[in-house]
């Protein structure tokens, strides 16, 4: 099973938005609706921000927003702020029952 | 509030194995899948595999099915991952997460080094 797709980095100015892609295929992300978002901080595990495609964890801010559309998947960060900058990873249930990570975008807040 | 407890940092040489241990509490240890994820020195995550403690079951990428091998112990809902036949490009942070149900990684462990190196 072959990873997804993310763009290496994105960027967005403080109070702007920024949206991630996370390309898959018909065998994962197109397939099931299991996919899911995480934020990495230097030096600290990953955070959960989403799930089942747009799914908040409680305590995740409502500025983080996620959708699908065929075989990609979307997070959209609203009005960013400086502790967003981090890297994010998207996630996905695939057939045969295994999971598959994207490689990683860098978020840069300007 | 979850909390996964990992075991320290490890330094293992080419073809040894290492045993990596989660200590889980905060939750029935019983009603949550354990995975585990690793990641390289400035790379990105890697699924190891995940086990259903309270059956055993357990599933592996095909890459790694031959090395990897998860075990729980329910008495002290402690979890581990044990890796062989180590390589150097198996140096990693390795984390084990838990999964509620929803297939994915809701609460983490803050992570083991395991370096491997000659």
């Amino acid at each position: 099973q072959s990873a997804l797709t993310q763009p290496p980095s994105a960027s967005g100015s403080l109070g702007q938005s920024v949206t991630i892609s996370c390309t898959g295929s018909s065998s994962d992300v197109g397939r099931f609706g299991y996919v899911s978002w995480y934020q990495q901080h230097p030096g600290k595990a990953p955070k959960h921000l989403m799930y089942y495609v747009s799914q908040r964890p409680s305590g995740v801010p409502d500025r983080f927003s996620g959708s699908r559309s065929g075989n990609t998947a979307f997070l959209t960060v609203s009005g960013l702020q400086a502790e967003d900058e981090g890297d994010y990873y998207c996630s996905s249930y695939a057939d045969t029952d295994i999971w598959v990570f994207g490689g990683g975008t860098k978020v840069t807040v300007l | 509030q979850v909390q996964l407890v990992q075991s320290g940092a490890e330094v293992k040489k080419p073809g040894a194995s290492v045993r990596v241990s989660c200590k889980a509490s905060g939750y029935p240890f019983t009603g949550r899948y354990i995975h585990w994820v690793r990641q390289a020195p400035g790379q990105g995550l890697e699924w190891m595999g995940r086990i259903i403690p309270v059956t055993g079951a357990t599933i592996y990428p095909q890459s790694l099915q031959d090395r990897v091998t998860l075990t729980s112990d329910l008495s002290i809902s402690t979890a581990y991952m044990d890796l062989s036949r180590l390589r150097s490009d198996d140096t990693a942070i390795y984390y084990c997460a838990t999964d509620g149900g929803n297939h994915d990684f809701d609460d983490w462990g803050h992570g083991t080094l395991v370096t491997v190196s000659a």
